[in-house]
């Protein structure tokens, strides 16, 4: 079945260094989706990349998608301590009819030293 | 809009006994999904749901079922639970399945003893 594959499972920096993850899927996806989950909290849709390619920024957090879409990242630039938590991407396949299935990967656990 | 509520936060139930969590959405989306949560494993499905009266099994379905009577409602159900279920469970819905977020619920702590 389809696995989506998410690198590293744990990351600690100092405040203001960057972070980046890796998300990187068996086979090719429709879209691949990015979840923030706080420390005792529930995930959150951050945000969905469809096209090869793509990149999109929200501030200081960038999203990739690469061109065979197959993978992804997600970049911080200067982290603060309000960026903790685990962070999901979630790829997404084509199942038949007007319905995709999507893969949660199993998230990487960013921490920040203040 | 509350969007999706499920009820109860925290539960410990012992082993063989039975219960079902809560879950409703307020956003007129029409699918909805179970996930349950261990730690550093990610979010496995358990079961979901693409409109009212249809439910279909997800990665982890053994133990558990689920009905979807409503658009709104979409509970849970343990029956004879084991320590294995031991979990945090989350409810989600959508507006389309995998294109576009999942809103997902604040979650229920379920320890079983």
């Amino acid at each position: 079945g389809q696995q989506v594959m998410q690198i590293p499972q744990y990351q600690h920096v100092q405040e203001g260094e960057d972070f980046t993850t890796y998300c990187n899927s068996s086979t090719t996806l429709s879209n691949i989706q990015w979840y923030k989950q706080r420390p005792g909290g529930h995930p959150v849709f951050l945000i969905q990349l469809v096209k090869s390619g793509e990149v999109k920024k929200q501030k200081r957090l960038t999203f990739q998608f690469g061109e065979a879409k197959k993978n992804s990242s997600l970049h911080i630039t200067a982290t603060q301590t309000t960026d903790v938590g685990t962070y999901f991407c979630a790829g997404s396949i084509y199942s038949g009819g007007s319905n995709y299935k999507l893969t949660f990967g199993k998230g990487t656990l960013l921490t920040v030293n203040p | 809009n509350a969007g999706v509520t499920q009820t109860p936060k925290f539960r410990i139930l012992k082993i063989g006994q039975s219960m079902t969590l809560q879950c409703t959405q307020d956003m007129n989306h029409n699918y909805m999904y179970w996930y349950r949560q261990d730690p550093g494993m990610g979010l496995k499905l358990i079961y979901y749901s693409v409109g009212a009266g249809i439910t279909d099994k997800g990665e982890v379905p053994n133990g558990y079922n689920v009905s979807r009577s409503t658009t709104e409602d979409f509970p849970l159900r343990l029956e004879l639970a084991a320590p294995s279920q031991t979990s945090v469970y989350f409810c989600a819905s959508s507006a389309t399945t995998g294109l576009g977020g999942y809103t997902f619920g604040s979650g229920t702590r379920l320890t079983v003893v």
